[in-house]
């Protein structure tokens, strides 16, 4: 099976700083995927990137963007200019592409963002 | 524009009592899954279907059950509600497209059983 690990349950930054959130994952898949959803206190789970394992190239979404390093197996979050609404518990998933697209996810880390 | 939709949004159950989750989306998504969450413990997969008709076991499946007889809707199942039952379900949904996968993810059901 699939582990997802995310060592820091609780992370705080100042406003406009830079914070990176951890993520290792256990697998023997060649092709899979990785993503990061963000559930702030409305419980919505949000998408926050994605990452496909057979791409070299770290995925950007304006001010996210991933670490990924497939033979370390490591998918780190950075998060740069952090503003307020990004206080939220930020989730690791990885997406098996051999089990029914089964989704696994680690732990999560609760980042506040500090005024 | 609905995407998932999941109902009820929170329920009080005793201990013995049954129900039904309801949940069905409307972007013609092949694969439908149920997750749980508690905290401190990450989301776990309860049961999942890759089509009308196909369903597998997650993680934790003992204690519900599922069905889906359609593509639009994957009702989870609560027999004999237990304490251990107590948390935060979601249902979501995905296509298998090789270019978009992603999680689409319902509001969540907070369930407490007493």
């Amino acid at each position: 099976a699939q582990t997802v690990t995310q060592s820091q349950p609780e992370m705080s930054v100042q406003e406009a700083e830079t914070v990176t959130l951890s993520c290792t994952y256990d697998t023997s898949e060649n092709n899979y995927y990785l993503f990061w959803y963000k559930q702030p206190p409305s419980r919505q789970m949000i998408l926050v990137i994605r990452q496909e394992a057979y791409k070299q190239q770290n995925a950007t979404e304006n001010r996210f963007s991933v670490n990924f390093q497939k033979a370390a197996k490591s998918f780190s979050l950075k998060i740069s200019d952090s503003q307020l609404g990004d206080t939220a518990m930020y989730f690791c998933a990885f997406m098996s592409t051999l089990t029914g697209n089964q989704f696994y996810f680690g732990t999560g880390t609760s980042l506040t963002v500090i005024p | 524009n609905a995407g998932v939709t999941q109902t009820p949004k929170f329920r009080i159950l005793k201990i013995g009592q049954s129900m039904t989750l309801q949940c069905t989306q409307d972007m013609n998504h092949n694969y439908m899954y149920w997750y749980r969450q508690d905290p401190g413990m990450g989301l776990k997969l309860i049961y999942y279907s890759v089509g009308a008709g196909i369903t597998d076991k997650g993680e934790v499946p003992n204690g519900y059950n599922v069905s889906r007889s359609t593509t639009e809707d994957f009702p989870l199942r609560l027999e004999l509600a237990a304490p251990s039952q107590t948390s935060v379900y979601f249902c979501a949904s995905s296509y298998s497209s090789r270019r978009s996968e992603k999680l689409f993810f319902g509001s969540g059901t907070q369930l407490s059983v007493l």
